[in-house]
């Protein structure tokens, strides 16, 4: 069974701090992302990776920046917390083989910037 | 235009009724097509792949329309246990790295 586990369910910052959000996911797939969700948007592409030290700017990469060092952990980072980085964030991962790139996702972290 | 667009709702019917989500997609040249679930305060998780001859997985049925742009999902016999957000997903098909594109979802309340 897939499994994508992510650090926090919850975490409160501050205006300034810098925020690390881990992802790890235990099926050896090449494709992790990092995703937010804010009500009346839905899912919106942060950043993804499809390999070790790969990664490219998915839709709304501003204010973050992301590091994959192994291939089962990708992680997110705010450099600079602001509060309209208050979200819910998903990390999901998918394989590279066959045609539909089934993702699959993390519980989740809700962040509240303060 | 957004790239894929679904009817937010909400959807309100009764336990046992039948009930319809369309869903319209910008690029001609998807491949992948998925309807995924997502309970309130939960992560997405996949419901059913669409594929091109439609498929069904007991209640649920999709469909893909690919000369209109369009994937459906009906539901038979609705259980309470249904209510959720049902979000109609896509590839980009512009490369091979797996990214997908999601729709805002439409929220099904199922009532007693």
């Amino acid at each position: 069974d897939v499994k994508v586990t992510q650090s926090s369910r919850y975490l409160v910052k501050r205006t300034g701090e810098k925020v690390f959000l881990e992802c790890v996911q235990d099926m050896d797939h090449e494709n992790m992302f990092w995703y937010r969700q804010d009500p009346g948007l839905g899912l919106r592409l942060i950043y993804f990776s499809y390999d070790v030290k790969m990664k490219e700017k998915g839709d709304i990469p501003e204010g973050y920046s992301v590091s994959r060092e192994k291939k089962e952990r990708f992680s997110l980072i705010l450099e600079s917390a602001s509060t309209n980085q208050t979200s819910m964030y998903l990390c999901a991962s998918s394989p590279t083989s066959g045609v539909f790139y089934e993702q699959y996702f993390g519980p989740g972290t809700r962040l509240t910037v303060t | 235009r957004k790239e894929v667009e679904q009817d937010p709702g909400p959807f309100n019917v009764p336990e046992g009724a039948t009930v319809a989500f369309n869903c319209t997609y910008s690029n001609s040249a998807s491949q992948s097509f998925f309807w995924y679930r997502q309970d309130c305060r939960k992560e997405p998780k996949l419901l059913m792949s669409v594929y091109s001859s439609g498929n069904e997985d007991g209640r649920f049925t999709a469909q893909l329309n690919r000369a209109s742009q369009y994937i459906s999902l009906l539901i038979r016999d609705s259980k309470l246990s249904d209510s959720a957000t049902y979000l109609c997903v896509v590839n980009t098909a512009s490369s091979n790295t797996g990214k997908l594109i999601f729709g805002q979802g439409t929220t099904l309340q199922v009532k007693p």
